[in-house]
């Protein structure tokens, strides 16, 4: 059970675009297309953003989205915002109704 | 629209147990998996323990396996986490989460509870 990998930081200025991504294993991310992101501002409790790899709930912005290619699953911010600052997290299953999250990301907007 | 509050945490000497609760409001409570979810101070999230819709199923993380405990309670729309022998490495908040189970996904957190093991 090792955490999924995420870059410590990703920092990009307004109405830019930034991604952050989610590598695992073939045992996780590669595997199950079950990752889902999470938005957490500080002080509060995590936000899903993301579900089923590249799927929206309703109510979350079409300005995130999701890919995943092998082993690594991404996370894409869109026309970023300042109110998009926030730590993002990968979360994948990862078998026998067990799930990782990812070591978390920090987002600035400069 | 769906409620989890959690309580039951506080400061607790190491080695020592506590239970933390989770009441659930604004959902079918009982057609539902509960995760458990942490967060060590300035760290990141850690999956904890998932329990099925009718409590026949559950799971760990190794780091909690043998000494943490979740249940649930239908009748009174309430989780719960039994935490034994706990130590330093157990001081986090803890979140309970709803749980999707065909999309294996959390879409309603709560506020979360903050249990401290210190000497």
């Amino acid at each position: 059970q090792s955490a999924l990998t995420q870059p410590a930081s990703v920092s990009g200025s307004p109405g830019q675009s930034i991604t952050i991504s989610c590598t695992g294993t073939s045992s996780d991310v590669g595997t199950y297309n079950l990752v889902s992101w999470y938005q957490q501002h500080p002080g509060k409790a995590p936000k899903l953003l993301i579900y089923e790899d590249i799927k929206w709930p309703s109510g979350v912005s079409d300005r995130f989205s999701g890919s995943k290619s092998g082993n690594t699953a991404s996370l894409t911010i869109s026309g970023l915002q300042a109110e998009d600052e926030a730590d993002y997290y990968c979360c994948s299953y990862a078998g026998r109704a067990t799930y990782v999250f990812g070591t978390g990301t920090k987002v600035t907007v400069l | 629209q769906v409620q989890l509050v959690e309580s039951g945490g506080g400061v607790v000497q190491p080695g020592t147990s506590l239970t933390l609760s989770c009441a659930a409001s604004g959902l079918a409570f009982s057609s539902f998996g509960m995760h458990w979810v942490r967060q060590a101070p300035g760290k990141g999230l850690e999956w904890v323990s998932l329990i099925s819709y009718d409590g026949s199923g559950k799971t760990y993380a190794d780091s909690v396996k043998g000494r943490f405990t979740i249940s649930r309670d239908n009748s009174k729309n309430t989780l719960y986490l039994q935490m034994n022998s706990l130590s330093a490495e157990d001081t986090a908040v803890y979140y309970c989460a709803k749980y999707e189970t065909t999309g294996g996904y959390c879409d309603h957190w709560g506020q979360g509870t903050l249990v401290t093991v210190s000497s």
